[in-house]
């Protein structure tokens, strides 16, 4: 089957600090990289679709200077969380598509941030 | 804009038990539909997909899903619930075709299974 990694697992990290979260597909390439943000016990929230060698687009209400992400490879996307506030603390998760695996998305096991 | 309602949020039910799961969504043409599994601090496990066909899908750890057009519903269902099947719940429309298949994940549903 089709692996997501992301690294990593988990973080703490001041007030003020950047975070970089890495998005990896294993076994395939990555067309598109799709990263959400997941609340305690709430839904997943799209935040942005990352395209290969393209700018990614970031939904609506989301900050693209505080969010940036960057997919430089078929199958590496990295998202970095600038200038982290309390607020931004929340569990992120990323996805991989790749057009050859029937419209299927990946998902990776989830970074989780924690900003004091 | 397409849509996804799980309108139970929380669900018990005893071991071996069987076990139904709503979900309904709004899509304005033949949506992709998805099933995920969530334990706790983890990522999403793909249960099962419908993209076309046979309106009964078949996925793993023995569940089921039925795709019902005309009630805009894919309920997941599975005939004897056991422990291990304690988590959360998401379904999901995505759009067919390119474009990365943004998906739209419901609420979520609990389910805690009682001994």
């Amino acid at each position: 089957g089709a692996v997501v990694s992301q690294h990593p697992s988990w973080v703490i990290c001041k007030s003020g600090t950047s975070v970089k979260i890495e998005c990896r597909s294993l076994d395939f390439q990555a067309t598109t990289m799709f990263w959400y943000r997941q609340f305690p016990k709430q839904s997943l929230m799209l935040m942005a679709t990352s395209n290969e060698g393209s700018k990614a687009t970031y939904e609506q209400g989301v900050e693209k200077d505080k969010f940036l992400i960057n997919h430089a490879s078929l199958t590496l996307s990295t998202l970095t969380v600038t200038s982290a506030h309390p607020e931004d603390s929340s569990f992120y998760i990323c996805s991989a598509f790749s057009s050859g695996r029937s419209g299927e998305q990946f998902f990776g096991p989830g970074t989780r941030l924690t900003v004091l | 804009a397409q849509s996804v309602t799980q309108p139970d949020i929380h669900i018990t039910v005893s071991e071996g038990a069987s076990l139904e799961l709503r979900c309904n969504y709004s899509y304005g043409a033949t949506p992709y539909l998805f099933w995920y599994v969530q334990s706790p601090g983890q990522g999403l496990q793909l249960l099962l997909k419908y993209f076309s066909g046979d309106t009964l899908v078949q996925g793993i750890k023995g569940f089921e899903a039925e795709f019902k057009r005309s009630q805009s519903s894919f309920n997941l269902r599975k005939p004897s619930v056991h422990w291990s099947d304690a988590a959360e719940y998401f379904c999901a429309v995505g759009a067919i075709g390119g474009g990365g298949n943004k998906l739209t994940f419901g609420t979520g549903t609990q389910l805690k299974v009682e001994l």
